[in-house]
């Protein structure tokens, strides 16, 4: 596609329940990463995807969350028994090499924990 | 760094003013750097990005200014204009090896106010 595609746009959900957030590349993007920012912050990390690589998970901040990125290309950001501290926009961006080359951001996720 | 929980610090200009945006990086392995700009509602969008073996970048309105002595970053915006209101992200990526080779790793953020 023509930039990074994120879906839902927006997402409300009951405090105990689980959502997947979904995330579409740009085509050819070897490199993926998860961001969530709460309202009025900066950028948390979350998880890093290169290629055929072992994600970079150091960013998950509890076992509740999980990510995978199935083919190389659509990944999916996974939250089991949502808490209302959860709520926040997820941005997911890609870039195409390790090299010297800015990640495109997709329009983010807005969580909202009910 | 990553930035947690932190409330973001602000610089407030008069349009028509310079402004001058800093950022401190932590990585000293890190050779490739961005600024991005993010306005309401919208993922952040690049400005500007330098190498490690520039110490300076010139765009259309927009100087980024690299010292890696100090690990330091800023982002000059000259005759700054209400469209530039928005929240600045430094970024910084490490392309030498490891476990976070390329990982984006981004700044703390500005919030920059311009006024008419």
């Amino acid at each position: 596609g023509a930039g990074v595609s994120q879906s839902p746009s927006n997402k409300v959900t009951e405090k105990g329940k689980d959502v997947e957030l979904r995330c579409d590349p740009i085509s050819g993007h070897t490199a993926l990463y998860w961001y969530r920012q709460s309202l009025g912050q900066g950028l948390e990390f979350l998880i890093y995807f290169q290629g055929n690589s072992a994600p970079d998970k150091s960013g998950l901040p509890s076992d509740r969350f999980s990510a995978e990125r199935t083919g190389g290309s659509v990944s999916t950001l996974t939250i089991q028994r949502t808490q209302q501290e959860d709520s926040a926009v997820y941005l997911c961006a890609s870039s195409s090499t390790r090299g010297n080359t800015e990640a495109f951001f997709g329009q983010g996720t807005r969580l909202t924990v009910v | 760094g990553e930035s947690v929980g932190l409330h973001l610090p602000t610089l407030s200009v008069q349009e028509g003013d310079n402004s001058i945006i800093n950022c401190a990086y932590s990585n000293s392995a890190s050779d490739y750097f961005i600024w991005y700009k993010q306005e309401s509602g919208k993922g952040p969008q690049f400005i500007i990005d330098i190498r490690s073996n520039m110490d300076k970048r010139q765009g259309q309105r927009v100087t980024v200014l690299l010292n890696k002595t100090v690990k330091h970053l800023s982002l000059q915006i000259a005759a700054t204009q209400p469209g530039d209101s928005a929240v600045y992200f430094c970024a910084e990526k490490e392309n030498a090896g490891g476990t976070s080779y390329g990982k984006l790793t981004f700044g703390q953020g500005t919030i920059l106010t311009v006024h008419p």
